[in-house]
């Protein structure tokens, strides 16, 4: 199987634009999850999807946002980025069915915010 | 809240040592546990996991890893390191209380000097 796919892979903006990144999950699974890593805060959960429906959500602010579509394909959006923002924006997506919880990580989207 | 601590940011080996790298977690209900690596460059690899049955787990490039459910710990382990192993790992919890979402430690740099 393909592995999970993330686009782009690079990104520059300036403050105050927004932002959209691309995750297509492995085939057959249903669960899409976003993280951003940085040097200093290590591995932040962003949020959850499964089946179009966000199921988990962690402490970022609204200007973070996402959904996910019928074909499980996924997309995250900043929006007013902030200098801050620049990350590694990780995507990974899971079966989530019970005893099936691993979750498989593409190689991220590096966003520099100028 | 849950919480996942591992006790070294930084490890520097020589190789043919052996390496421990210890996490600790706060949940003590039923948890599914998880090592990931990242190696220089390239995305987050599960390494192993540990869902329920023998709590000695074996995973890839010779890695194991130790459940002690009376100490909440999941350490890993590897008799000889090499060069190559060289990378960030992360371990990370899961369980019913946290949703199922990970909960990720804050990773070790490990450095193994040729």
């Amino acid at each position: 199987k393909a592995g999970v796919t993330q686009t782009p892979r690079y990104l520059i903006k300036t403050r105050g634009q927004q932002v959209t990144l691309s995750c297509s999950p492995i085939s057959g699974h249903r669960s899409v999850s976003w993280y951003q890593q940085t040097p200093g805060q290590g591995l932040q959960f962003l949020f959850e999807y499964f089946s179009e429906t966000q199921r988990n959500k962690g402490n970022f602010p609204g200007r973070f946002s996402g959904r996910q579509f019928s074909n499980s394909r996924s997309e995250m959006n900043v929006s007013t980025l902030e200098l801050g923002d620049s990350a590694l924006y990780l995507c990974a997506s899971s079966p989530r069915v019970a005893g099936q919880e691993t979750q498989y990580f593409g190689p991220g989207t590096r966003l520099l915010v100028l | 809240a849950q919480s996942v601590s591992q006790h070294n940011h930084h490890v520097i080996l020589s190789e043919a040592a052996s390496l421990e790298l210890g996490c600790n977690y706060s949940y003590g209900g039923t948890v599914n546990l998880f090592w990931y690596v990242q190696y220089p460059g390239q995305h987050l690899q599960l390494l192993l996991k540990y869902f329920s049955g023998d709590p000695l787990v074996k995973g890839i490039k010779g890695f194991e890893a130790e459940f002690i459910k009376s100490k909440f710990s999941f350490n890993l382990r590897k008799p000889s390191v090499q060069w190559s192993d060289t990378a960030e790992y992360f371990c990370a919890v899961s369980s019913m209380d946290s949703n199922y979402q990970l909960i990720w430690g804050a990773g070790t740099k490990l450095i193994i000097k040729p």
